[in-house]
């Protein structure tokens, strides 16, 4: 079973920021938070990662509260391109469970 | 580079026949994954292989479902006597190694009648 919770759904105005939260409170020490995206008709992408500290590469920034119980994916300027189902996952990075447990993600819509 | 690259893109086959779905991962990935897309069950992990073996077969739906993977690369997903609740799109991602993120390809549509 996923271990995170996120919003069903979400709007977003072209050029502004888009925040998407993230519940995952029952994580572990070792676990990781994982970010992928999956814009219609194709497969997943994925976008960014993180364990405690803050994350940011090309496409995303990651928030990840002290306590770990819940993280944010920000994009900072958001484009038509970046409607998609956005999902959090939490996992593992060591051992035999290598798999990625989808949960239903947030449909995160930007409008013109 | 080239990514994940899966075939056929569609598939439809008639409930009872056997298919075959090909999955060519990224060149150098050592670990591959399956997956499927289902309108009632969303995204599912089916089976994980690392090199040659699959250390972890635990989301194969049935005796019916099999996969393998020769040579490091090329894997085929094999699902028997096909039913009309196979019908999904069948998903195969790789990475660079068994902890780093995964790289998907753009699935096979499969339809069964």
């Amino acid at each position: 079973d996923a271990k995170t919770t996120q919003p069903t759904s979400m709007d977003c105005a072209e050029g502004r920021a888009a925040n998407l939260p993230c519940n995952h409170s029952t994580i572990s020490g070792n676990e990781y938070v994982y970010w992928y995206r999956q814009i219609h008709s194709q497969g997943p992408q994925y976008i960014i990662h993180g364990l405690k500290n803050n994350e940011t590469n090309e496409m995303a920034s990651l928030i990840i509260t002290e306590d770990r119980k819940s993280s944010t994916l920000i994009l900072p300027h958001a484009t038509l391109r970046d409607t998609a189902v956005y999902y959090c996952i939490v996992r593992v990075n060591r051992g035999r469970d290598q798999k990625l447990v989808f949960g239903q993600g947030t449909r995160l819509t930007i409008n013109p | 580079g080239a990514g994940v690259s899966q075939s056929p893109s569609n598939k439809v086959t008639e409930k009872g026949k056997d298919v075959e779905l090909r999955c060519d991962p990224i060149s150098g990935h050592t670990a591959l994954y399956w997956y499927r897309q289902s309108l009632g069950q969303g995204l599912e992990f089916l089976i994980y292989f690392q090199g040659n073996s699959a250390p972890d077969k635990s989301g194969l739906p049935s005796d019916r479902f099999s996969a393998e993977r020769t040579g490091g690369s090329v894997s085929t997903l094999t699902i028997q006597r096909t039913q009309q609740e196979d019908s999904a799109v069948y998903l195969c991602a790789s990475s660079l190694g068994w902890s780093l993120e995964q790289y998907f390809g753009p699935g096979t549509r499969l339809t069964v009648t």
